[in-house]
């Protein structure tokens, strides 16, 4: 079945230090794909999408591009903040099928 | 604006106690799905309801009942609870019954105890 495999956490780094969180992806068809975060104590919230393959989704700084020859969509961000200490999951959605989530990614970024 | 409000956010029951989670969405989407999220697993869907007046079981649905009061409503309900039901429990809506490229919304969750 569809399945997505993020790196483990936790990902810990200085502020100002570059992100790159790892997620491939196994599907039958053609998914869409999505990174949510989450913060301390809150539900999940999108940070960015890509709906089809060389798509690039951005937000807030954040970028992921869809990479149909590899099956990935890893999230990169050029100079992270303590701010953006969270909780990263990476989702797919392919037709009328549900969301499928990874076991998400623990961020740390220290001062 | 609220989004996707659930209610409680916090419970403890005994083993055997029933409840019953609430969550209401007011942005008139025509989805809602239930999850929980457990250490290590991520998220995993309980239920959903792809419109008013339906409801499937998704990955995990044993001990679990659901019910689309409205548009607006999808609750959760345990019946006989157990301490493998203790989990931060999830619902999100999103706006078409066409799931593929339409984001999810979340309320804050409700974190259960069981004991």
């Amino acid at each position: 079945g569809d399945s997505v495999t993020q790196m483990e956490g936790p990902v810990t780094l200085s502020e100002e230090a570059f992100l790159t969180i790892n997620c491939t992806y196994t599907a039958t068809g053609y998914p869409s794909l999505f990174w949510y975060v989450q913060y301390p104590g809150e539900g999940l919230q999108l940070l960015l999408k890509a709906t089809k393959a060389d798509d690039k989704g951005s937000n807030k700084g954040f970028e992921a591009t869809y990479r149909k020859e590899t099956t990935s969509f890893h999230l990169e961000k050029g100079s992270v903040q303590v701010s953006d200490s969270a909780v990263y999951f990476c989702a797919l959605r392919w037709g009328f099928q549900k969301l499928v989530f990874g076991t998400g990614t623990r961020l740390l970024v220290s001062p | 604006n609220a989004g996707v409000t659930q209610t409680p956010k916090f419970q403890v029951l005994k083993t055997g106690q029933s409840m019953t989670l609430q969550c209401a969405q007011d942005m008139n989407h025509n989805s809602m799905y239930w999850y929980r999220q457990d250490p290590g697993m991520g998220l995993r869907l309980i239920y959903y309801s792809a419109s008013e007046g339906t409801t499937d079981k998704g990955e995990v649905p044993n001990g679990y009942n659901v019910s689309r009061l409205n548009k607006r409503e999808f609750s959760l309900r345990l019946e006989s609870a157990a301490p493998s039901q203790t989990s931060v429990y999830f619902c999100a809506s999103s706006e078409g019954r066409d799931h593929s490229n339409q984001p999810q919304h979340f309320g804050d969750g409700t974190r259960l105890s069981i004991l």
